[in-house]
């Protein structure tokens, strides 16, 4: 166990439809990272927070956004989405916001699937 | 251009046999980190073993090591004495310079043959 949480596990939505992902970082870490996985991208970072601030963004869509609140746990907001989102969307945090020496901690991820 | 690439999609080993996945890496930042991660058929990533870029031997933990060749910018995985329950997909992934970011190879999927 990895101290990061993730909610739901799972989630089956239909297209165009709006959904939010939560995660809640280990303990003390200020970093949250967003990954998505799926069969055609592989792992792609989507985003970060530090302490509340959005730090780095890669491969986000516009259709996504996120945030990271005070009490430092995260949430990703995918809308208007389409089949090509579904995938596993993990969440990892770490107690520094970068370094190559930086220890990364994920969490088990969210399976979304999009009808 | 393929930051990390992981040219073996799938390797299978016998049961108690060592066993080497691949990882070229490129990157014109002198600090980098480089990682290896196990995610089973269950979904979760784990963190395997680290080597940065100053590092002057190679990682090492448990049966995991890191075979580090700078020059070459490889950095391949062996585990020794493979079990059955290391059959899984191994990323190899890195980080840069000051980011927070991964960027992670496509992943190698390795059979234990018992």
């Amino acid at each position: 166990d990895s101290g990061v949480t993730q909610t739901p596990k799972h989630l089956i939505t239909a297209t165009g439809q709006r959904v939010t992902l939560r995660c809640s970082p280990r303990s003390g870490d200020l970093s949250v990272y967003w990954y998505q996985q799926s069969l055609d991208q592989g792992l792609q970072f989507l985003i970060q927070y530090y302490n509340g601030e959005e730090r780095a963004k890669g491969n986000i869509l516009e259709r996504f956004s996120a945030q990271q609140f005070p009490d430092l746990h995260s949430e990703l907001n995918l809308s208007s989405l389409e089949l090509g989102d579904s995938a596993l969307y993990f969440c990892a945090s770490s107690g520094q916001h970068g370094g190559s020496y930086n220890e990364q901690f994920f969490g088990p991820g969210t399976r979304l699937t999009v009808l | 251009a393929q930051k990390i690439t992981q040219t073996q999609p799938g390797m299978f080993v016998q049961e108690k046999e060592a066993v080497t996945l691949d990882c070229t890496y490129d990157t014109s930042d002198p600090s980098y980190g480089l990682f290896w991660y196990k995610q089973p058929s269950s979904g979760e990533m784990i963190f395997l073993i680290y080597q940065g870029s100053y590092d002057q031997q190679n990682a090492t933990e448990g049966r995991y090591s890191l075979n580090f060749q700078k020059a070459r910018k490889s950095a391949n995985l062996v585990i020794s004495a493979s079990q059955l329950g290391d059959s899984a997909m191994y990323f190899c992934a890195m980080r840069e310079g000051n980011a927070g970011k991964s960027t992670f190879g496509d992943g190698t999927t390795l059979t234990v043959k018992p």
